[in-house]
């Protein structure tokens, strides 16, 4: 079964960096484009970052674009984001997420999703 | 930027009852829209996709209508596990998402 295990969360002070990463299991990784959405606490849901299959592709909500990067690591069926200038507003709940395919196509939406890592920007 | 605006903010619904969650978009997102059920402590599961169709495994009682800008999740016969926060989603301008601030569903 498909499984999504994100981690590298934690507590960094603002102008930090992290980087999280999630492990892919249970699926041909290489065949699925990857997303990273958040989660701040006790909001709605907020789209990160995209990635396609390959990598050829990435796109970033302008909210984090120039301070985030996404990265996928096809042998190690692993997904990356690396989170530098943190600002409190980053604090969330960071999923990894794989996009929804079926009967051979794929859709913009998100099919499974890991439980989460939690990061926290704060001094 | 599309902006996704669901209403109500809470709905409040005997169980059996019927329910049914509104998703307007600020520009037409074609059938590019996707549902999806969050309970606490869990990540959200994708309801439907397409505007209309059922992800695998989840019940017919839930059905998705609309295009354009204005969509509709409907569940037909609440259950005990329904009760949960609902988000809606577009794609039109894949790979660039937005959510819904969301609706949540809480036993009237």
């Amino acid at each position: 079964q498909v499984q999504l295990v994100e981690s590298g969360g934690g507590l960094v002070k603002p102008g930090g960096s992290l980087r999280l990463s999630c492990a892919a299991s249970g699926f041909t990784f290489s065949d699925y484009y990857m997303i990273w959405i958040r989660q701040a606490p006790g909001k709605g849901l907020e789209w990160v970052s995209y990635i396609s299959s390959s990598s050829s592709y990435t796109n970033y909500a302008d909210s984090v674009k120039g301070r985030f990067t996404i990265s996928r690591d096809n042998a190690k069926n692993s997904l990356y984001l690396q989170m530098n200038s943190l600002r409190a507003e980053d604090t969330a709940l960071y999923y990894c997420a794989r996009g929804y395919c079926s009967g051979g196509s794929c859709y913009g939406s998100a099919g499974y999703w890991g439980q989460g890592t939690l990061v926290t920007v704060s001094s | 930027e599309i902006v996704m605006t669901q209403s109500p903010a809470t709905l409040s619904v005997s169980p059996g009852e019927r329910a049914t969650l509104s998703c307007r978009a600020s520009q037409s997102v074609s059938s590019n829209l996707a549902w999806y059920q969050q309970k606490p402590g869990q990540p959200p599961r994708l309801l439907i996709y397409d505007a209309s169709t059922r992800a695998t495994g989840i019940p017919a009682r839930f059905s998705g209508s609309g295009s354009g800008t204005e969509f509709t999740l409907t569940i037909s016969s609440l259950q005990s596990e329904d009760f949960a926060v609902y988000y809606c989603q577009q794609y039109n301008n894949w790979p660039g998402w937005t959510f819904g601030q969301g609706t949540k569903v809480e036993i009237k």
